[in-house]
């Protein structure tokens, strides 16, 4: 039972154009909303966060925008640098000793 | 200056031995946790500890059993190995569990991982 999803395994954007990474969940108890990059042979690296309270955080090239009644958010990368290029991990939680869900990744391959 | 470090970076071993992982974080984090990514790729908790005090503990087989001697440190044992278990694991740590509310100090940070291969 998936409670986070990234349908797309994998996307591939031009150097300097928008990436969209998009990431839908089921439980409507989430309340934080994280994204995490990861290189090969290396851990998660957190990225950017999202409180339920909000719609949008900006973070430099990243945004997160956050959808409630949809349950769907998306990450954001403008530009797309060819550093960018990792597997972005989406991740929700609810407040308690809960755990953190993560989603099955995208890879993005940003070409230059 | 590693944040969030674990020994060792490989592991191969033949099913039916036991095996450790040791985990470290120079962070000053209170809570810790051990997830495991399998061959789907999907990252799953499964345990997690504030202060040495276990705190999730998800379905995982008894003969893993994680042990924090304090709060910069979480290993976890591995009894009887089967090949199921390969596995990257990865230890990751927060500055609080969440319990009292989720904000920018349940971020949590991961270690590179243990690619765990039982033959």
């Amino acid at each position: 039972d998936q409670q986070v999803k990234q349908n797309s395994p994998s996307l591939s954007v031009q150097e300097g154009r928008i990436s969209i990474l998009n990431c839908d969940y089921t439980n409507s108890m989430f309340d934080y909303f994280l994204w995490y990059k990861k290189y090969p042979a290396e851990g998660p690296t957190f990225l950017i966060s999202i409180s339920s309270i909000k719609d949008k955080n900006e973070d430099g090239r990243f945004t997160v925008f956050l959808n409630k009644s949809a349950k769907h958010l998306s990450l954001h990368i403008v530009p797309s640098q060819p550093g960018d290029s990792a597997v972005y991990f989406c991740a929700a939680r609810t407040s308690g000793n809960t755990p953190l869900v993560f989603g099955k990744g995208t890879r993005l391959s940003v070409i230059a | 200056d590693t944040a969030v470090s674990q020994t060792p970076k490989y592991l191969v071993t033949q099913m039916g031995n036991d095996k450790s992982i040791k985990c470290e974080q120079n962070l000053g984090h209170d809570t810790m946790y051990w997830y495991k990514q399998d061959s789907k790729k999907f990252l799953k908790i499964m345990f997690s500890y504030n202060n040495k005090e276990l705190i999730i503990n998800e379905t995982v087989p008894n003969r893993f059993s994680p042990k924090s001697p304090d709060k910069a440190h979480l290993n976890l044992h591995i009894n009887s190995l089967e090949l199921g278990d390969s596995a990257v694991y990865f230890c990751a740590s927060s500055q609080s569990s969440g319990l009292a509310g989720v904000s920018a100090k349940n971020i949590q940070y991961f270690g590179a991982g243990t690619r765990l291969s039982v033959l």
